[in-house]
């Protein structure tokens, strides 16, 4: 148990269905991200959020969608996905500006697949 | 964005063999974590660290921050059948929130 929780774990859905991932910290961490994991390819950031503002959108299609209402829950809203988004999307929290900046707490992951 | 160079890519070792791995960047880091992620499942860290020439200790594992900031070590001692999974190096050069992230190290423990 990191602190930062995910759902749906799995999720499959068509290519023009609209469906969101949540997030949710625990841990009082001002700072959430989302990344993605592809099979042999290193974890790709796809946004940051800070106190609640985008600081981070990391030239992810318009397809993807984040949401951050406040500190701890964020969101991914997919819209018209592409089979080659199927990937396990993993979300992260981090204390940002603090001493323990660089410490980063990965949830377990919500595995995507586009079909 | 920057990627970290993280070898070897994977390691077939006897239980009870002590593993070694590494991490190196072109760039100078301010932070290396160390994560290990099982199937399915998020990475979850290990080992972090803050300072250049740290020497980190987490039961079995050791962990070093290099002192060109440019690389890290990560060390498994006396490996079990758990230690099995995908090592992952992740740095961050301390500006906003970045972190980048190595391609991982998989870890098969043979019994």
């Amino acid at each position: 148990e990191t602190g930062v929780t995910q759902t749906p774990r799995h999720l499959v859905m068509g290519m023009t269905n609209k469906k969101s991932l949540k997030c949710e910290q625990h841990l009082g961490h001002n700072a959430m991200y989302w990344y993605k994991q592809s099979a042999k390819k290193p974890l790709e950031l796809m946004f940051v959020y800070n106190f609640k503002e985008q600081t981070e959108n990391n030239s992810v299609p318009s397809r993807f969608s984040p949401e951050c209402p406040n500190s701890s829950h964020l969101f991914l809203h997919l819209h018209t996905l592409q089979p080659e988004d199927s990937a396990l999307y993993l979300c992260a929290s981090s204390p940002a500006g603090g001493l323990k900046d660089g410490e980063l707490f990965f949830g377990e992951g919500s595995r995507l697949t586009v079909l | 964005g920057q990627q970290l160079n993280q070898s070897p890519q994977s390691m077939f070792i006897q239980e009870g063999e002590d593993v070694s791995m590494n991490c190196t960047s072109s760039s100078i880091f301010n932070t290396w974590l160390w994560y290990k992620q099982d199937p399915g499942e998020g990475p979850v860290l290990l080992i972090a660290l803050y300072k250049a020439g740290e020497l980190t200790s987490n039961g079995r594992l050791t962990a070093q921050f290099g002192i060109t900031r440019k690389d890290s070590f990560l060390n498994i001692s006396a490996s079990i059948p758990s230690d099995v999974g995908i090592y992952f190096c992740a740095g961050q050069p301390g500006h906003g929130n970045q972190f980048y992230f190595g391609t991982g190290t998989s870890l098969t423990v043979i019994p």
